[in-house]
């Protein structure tokens, strides 16, 4: 069955500090993963996407790490602002697929405090 | 910056009423999706277009319908609420380009929250 799952589920740091998230997945066959950030009552907005070939994908202070052997995922958010405060979601897409299913993991609620 | 947009955002109504979601997208897209978020959960997919006059159900089954009728327009109906369909709704397009070009984005609106009493 294809997942995708994150941890945390959620977590609260200091503006100013890093943090990591994680995502493991089992699509199959893999095309790709994003990571999209969902400000809350707001849609989904892409911040990275790495294929099958890519380790890892900047983005300003997020950066995006794969490793497909593994399926694993991070996204790794440097200095943090309050304007981070949001959920992050690791999606995978399959191989293949006209429809460009998506796979949608339930997110990290990341809480950025002052 | 995605260009698509849903109406409306909010949206409180009682049991039995028969509502419409619009989405409508101005990046000619092919390609449309409707998803339903609850709460601390992951998206489902419950319809999908490949284009003008194309639509299929989603992995999640849904007591609403939509319609493909323009390219730029995707409505969702459903005929009788329920309090089980309160829910945020959120709706996607993704671009027209195929592999490799394409990188399957998906790019999503703001979405409505509903809520049925």
């Amino acid at each position: 069955k294809n997942q995708v799952e994150q941890s945390p589920q959620s977590l609260i740091i200091l503006e100013g500090k890093n943090c990591t998230l994680q995502c493991n997945y089992t699509v199959s066959p893999f095309s790709n993963l994003r990571w999209y950030k969902q400000d809350t009552g707001r849609g989904p907005v892409s911040l990275t996407i790495m294929t099958f070939s890519e380790n890892t994908k900047s983005n300003g202070r997020y950066t995006a790490t794969l490793d497909a052997d593994t399926k694993q995922s991070s996204l790794h958010i440097t200095a943090s602002q309050l304007s981070d405060s949001a959920s992050y979601i690791c999606v995978v897409s399959d191989r293949g697929s006209t429809l460009g299913r998506l796979y949608f993991g339930r997110g990290t609620q990341l809480t950025v405090w002052p | 910056e995605a260009d698509i947009y849903q109406t409306p955002r909010y949206l409180v109504i009682g049991t039995g009423k028969k509502i419409t979601l619009e989405c409508s997208q101005t990046m000619g897209h092919d390609k449309m999706y409707w998803y339903q978020q609850d709460p601390g959960m992951e998206l489902h997919l419950i319809h999908y277009s490949y284009g003008v006059n194309s639509t299929e159900k989603g992995d999640l089954s849904s007591e609403s319908t939509v319609s493909r009728i323009r390219t730029e327009h995707f409505p969702l109906t459903l005929e009788s609420a329920r309090p089980s369909h309160t829910s945020q709704y959120l709706c996607a397009s993704r671009d027209n380009k195929v592999a490799p070009a394409s990188t399957d984005t998906q790019y999503f609106g703001p979405g409505t929250r509903l809520t049925v009493l």
